[in-house]
């Protein structure tokens, strides 16, 4: 099955300033890739995603890029602001399922 | 709000009751599924059903029960859990739950689940 390892697993930034978070996974047959973002006491909430066809895709201050020949993606923040804090997900989608990475705990000090 | 309600938000039971988890999606998609979220690990997909057939069981054990009765709802019986089992109980949704799916997933905000 698939594995995703998602890395750092913590990340505190000074507001104004990025943040990347990257993953790898192990299936070279996952062809989907989205990244939640979960804050306290709600469901995971899909942020931007991207498709095996695609290299790059950004939405406002959030970018995704991936690189399937080595088998990661990233997702980058700019301009964090508070409200940036919660935990975000990159995930995989093979064959149905959606196998998650452990999650970035993402603070931004004021 | 994601279109994807669950119920109850909190619950806390015995580890000889017997309670049921609800899902209910509002975007007309044909597929759900039930995650476990524990802490320190990776959400676990537990149960995948497609135009209220089930195509997935992730290995789940069997006192955990899914039911489908139409594809805008989904439960989990509960029944003889263990305190292992506390954890956040996530229901998603998205159009199609077929083979290949890419279809984005949208979460319910969870119920949290503590077995005594």
């Amino acid at each position: 099955g698939e594995n995703v390892e998602q890395h750092p697993s913590t990340l505190s930034v000074q507001e104004g300033d990025s943040a990347v978070i990257k993953c790898t996974y192990s299936d070279s047959a996952s062809n989907y890739f989205p990244w939640y973002k979960q804050e306290l006491g709600k469901g995971p909430q899909l942020i931007i995603d991207i498709r095996s066809n695609v290299g790059e895709k950004k939405d406002q201050r959030i970018a995704v890029t991936l690189n399937k020949t080595a088998k990661h993606f990233s997702l980058h923040i700019t301009e964090t602001q508070p409200e940036d804090s919660a935990v975000y997900f990159c995930a995989a989608v093979n064959d149905y399922k959606l196998s998650f990475g452990a999650g970035t705990t993402v603070t931004v000090r004021a | 709000e994601t279109g994807v309600t669950q119920t109850p938000r909190h619950l806390v039971m015995g580890m000889t009751n017997k309670k049921s988890l609800k899902c209910e999606q509002h975007l007309g998609h044909n597929a759900m599924y039930w995650y476990k979220q524990s802490a320190k690990k990776p959400l676990e997909l537990m149960f995948v059903y497609s135009l209220e057939e089930r195509v997935e069981n992730n290995s789940v054990p069997s006192r955990f029960s899914p039911e489908c009765p139409n594809s805008s709802h989904l439960f989990l019986h509960l029944h003889t859990l263990q305190p292992e089992d506390s954890a956040l109980y996530l229901c998603a949704s998205s159009q199609d739950g077929g083979p290949e799916n890419t279809d984005t997933q949208y979460f319910g905000p969870g119920t949290r689940l503590t077995v005594l």
